[in-house]
């Protein structure tokens, strides 16, 4: 059973860059592409980006001047730094797991994709 | 197109039939996961690709698509249902990134 643990930096203030780390327990960390997603209070889920195994990164193009994720398969871990946070990025930030995989379509194939498990979220406020 | 549009509530009678949708021009070309989420905890996966439940979710989640929109349905909504729902898909530009609908609040009467 794979289990995600992260951890980082709850409270900062506006234009200090958010931190967090994700540790992956129990299963291969090869094969797979692994996501930061958040969520303001109160609204809905916003995917941040991914990174897999060997470092090919994908990121929401709206945060990509500031996002950077990175890897470190030694430990089975992979982080995100958000640079230049102002209150708008206060949220709470989940690690997932992404599996994808490639299926029939009418017409060739067609990658599937989905989000299992989660981390159990963080916590990041903004404020000065 | 990058957006996915859900209903922002949709309520249903205990036992019956509830549908959730999720619409966008991504869904012609790319299959939707569903996510429920309850107040303070991560989301879960319920369903994912044409109509695949993870190990442990009920059959009485189910999955559809069809055009743009993809739709989520529970088959005898149970009380413990009650909570907000979340489809996701990627987007068909670029590198695709993954968008995530705005979530439907599901109430169970």
């Amino acid at each position: 059973q794979v289990q995600l643990q992260q951890w980082g930096a709850g409270l900062l203030k506006p234009s200090e860059t958010l931190s967090l780390t994700c540790a992956v327990y129990g299963g291969s960390f090869s094969g797979y592409y692994w996501s930061w997603i958040r969520q303001p209070p109160g609204k809905g889920l916003e995917w941040i980006g991914e990174i897999n195994h060997s470092g090919s990164t994908n990121y929401n193009p709206s945060l990509k001047s500031r996002v950077t994720i990175s890897v470190d398969t030694s430990k089975n871990q992979f982080s995100l730094k958000l640079s230049s946070v102002t209150a708008a990025d206060t949220a709470v930030y989940y690690c997932a797991r992404e599996r994808i995989v490639v299926v029939p379509a009418a017409i060739g194939k067609v990658p599937v994709s989905w989000f299992d498990p989660w981390g159990q979220g963080t916590l990041v406020t903004v404020s000065s | 197109s990058s957006e996915l549009t859900q209903d922002p509530a949709v309520s249903v009678a205990l036992g019956q039939t509830v549908r959730i949708t999720c619409q966008g021009d991504s869904l012609r070309s790319y299959y939707a996961s569903w996510y429920q989420q309850k107040p303070g905890q991560a989301p879960v996966l319920v369903i994912y690709g044409k109509n695949n439940r993870p190990s442990g979710i009920p059959d009485r989640f189910s999955g559809s698509s069809s055009g743009n929109t993809a739709s989520l349905t529970i088959t005898g909504a149970q009380a413990e249902d009650e909570a907000d729902y979340y489809c996701n898909s990627r987007d068909s530009s670029g590198n695709h990134p993954r968008v995530f609908g705005g979530g439907t609040k599901l109430t169970v009467l």
